[in-house]
């Protein structure tokens, strides 16, 4: 019961910005969309989330569009590093629910 | 300060055996949620609890069953193991139940059921 539709893999060079859509077209309003990648097996990791205002941390920048329907995460420097399945979600107060990501190959 | 403990990170039980999983959470947290990942069914949520009490479940049988104990650290116990069973469990932490509280990730048990 996935609420996010991404690609399923994306290409990017290395050093450029890597720009990863999805799409959450039945989000609520107070709901959140939340960004964590996979790297190898490990744990997910947090990367950025963000309710309607575009946010920026150290690790990404997340675009919201206005009517909250699409998001876009950007790594503006992709390093080989960046080599993960990237999980897009929408989440309200309890758990997260994972679809099948997009696999984001960062080639040198 | 510490992140989300899982013990043991690596597993090998016998089909019909029963294993249990730990977490500790980040010191602090008060929700653990448990997750499966198999190559097949990707990551899927098994349970979630909160102050000791169960808030939410997953589409798992019976065989897998948690509990959260009063300083916020969670087990997970499968009973009769299938082969089916072998996977990546994960635990995650979160500060509270809320919208805007995200969730903190442990390295997982590896469990292989042969």
């Amino acid at each position: 019961d996935a609420k996010t539709t991404q690609p399923t893999s994306m290409d990017c060079a290395e050093g450029r910005a890597a720009n990863l859509p999805c799409n959450h077209s039945t989000i609520s309003g107070n709901e959140y969309v939340y960004w964590y990648r996979q790297i190898h097996s490990q744990g997910p990791q947090y990367i950025i989330h963000g309710l309607k205002n575009n946010e920026t941390n150290e690790m990404a920048s997340l675009i919201i569009t206005e009517d909250r329907k699409s998001s876009t995460l950007i790594l503006p420097h992709a390093t080989l590093r960046d080599t993960a399945v990237y999980y897009c979600i929408v989440k309200g107060a309890q758990k997260l629910v994972f679809g099948q990501g997009t696999r984001l190959t960062i080639n040198p | 300060k510490a992140g989300v403990t899982q013990t043991p990170r690596y597993l090998i039980k016998t089909r019909g055996q029963q294993v249990t999983l730990s977490c500790s959470p980040i010191s602090g947290h008060r929700s653990v949620s448990w997750y499966q990942q198999t190559p097949g069914q990707g990551l899927q949520f098994l349970f979630e609890y909160f102050s000791e009490t169960q808030r939410n479940k997953g589409n798992f049988p019976g065989r897998f069953s948690g509990r959260q104990f009063s300083n916020s650290r969670s087990e997970m116990n499968v009973s009769t193991l299938e082969l089916g069973d072998s996977a990546l469990y994960l635990c995650a932490s979160s500060l509270a139940l809320q919208a805007n509280y995200g969730y903190t990730f442990g390295s997982g048990t590896r469990l292989t059921v042969v």
